[in-house]
């Protein structure tokens, strides 16, 4: 089974902090996604990124930047958190859609909440 | 501009009865559809998808119909369960393209 874990479940930070979302995938997939999920809005991406230290902005990539050393790790900065950036944020991870489909597998999410 | 919409943004069904949800798309190089089941405070989990070349795939419970002229899929449950009351996303990609495009979800409110 594959395995995306995300290192916080819930997270409070105040405004104007730099914060950081971690997500670890155990299936060597080649890509990995971040989502934000909001009421009414559905899943927006921020950001994708298809291999080590590459990376695509998604919908809505302003105020957010990522991070990605290595194939199994996708990290998602905040770089200075503001009151519209309170969310459930999803961390996803599939295989290389290169002639083929791919679902992509969630992480549990971490609530932020920005005071 | 949305690209997949879900327009009833809640549904609710008597247990045992069937749930229908459905799903309209716009970009016709479309051509797999997926659905998404997910519970509050967990992450979305994959439910069932379908390409293009069928009308209609089948996984128990769950049947998902496409209708590519009318751009129009829908998701059925028979027989819907208290365990199925969570949010469904429909979502949609191309051959090749890592990316998938969600809608906005409908919640499903299962009633005893």
């Amino acid at each position: 089974d594959v395995k995306v874990t995300q290192s916080s479940r819930y997270l409070v930070k105040r405004t104007g902090e730099k914060v950081f979302l971690e997500c670890v995938q155990d299936m060597d997939h080649e890509n990995m996604f971040w989502y934000r999920q909001d009421p009414g809005l559905g899943l927006r991406l921020i950001y994708f990124s298809y291999d080590v230290k590459m990376k695509e902005k998604g919908d809505i990539p302003e105020g957010y930047s990522v991070s990605r050393e290595k194939k199994e790790r996708f990290s998602l900065i905040l770089e200075s958190a503001s009151t519209n950036q309170t969310s459930m944020y999803l961390c996803a991870s599939s295989l290389s859609g290169t002639g083929s489909y791919n679902e992509q597998f969630f992480g549990p999410g971490t609530r932020l909440t920005v005071l | 501009d949305q690209q997949v919409k879900q327009n009833s943004p809640s549904l609710s069904v008597q247990e045992g009865r069937i749930s229908i949800l459905n799903c309209d798309y716009t970009n016709s190089m479309f051509d797999y559809f997926l659905w998404y089941k997910k519970y509050p405070a967990e992450g979305p989990t994959f439910l069932i998808s379908i390409s293009s070349i069928k009308d209609k795939n089948e996984d128990g419970r769950f049947t998902v119909f496409l209708n590519k002229s009318a751009k129009h899929l829908s998701l059925h449950i028979v027989p819907s369960q208290p365990g199925d009351s969570a949010v469904y996303f429909c979502a949609a990609s191309a051959w090749g393209d890592d990316k998938i495009i969600f809608g906005k979800g409908t919640r499903l409110h299962i009633l005893p």
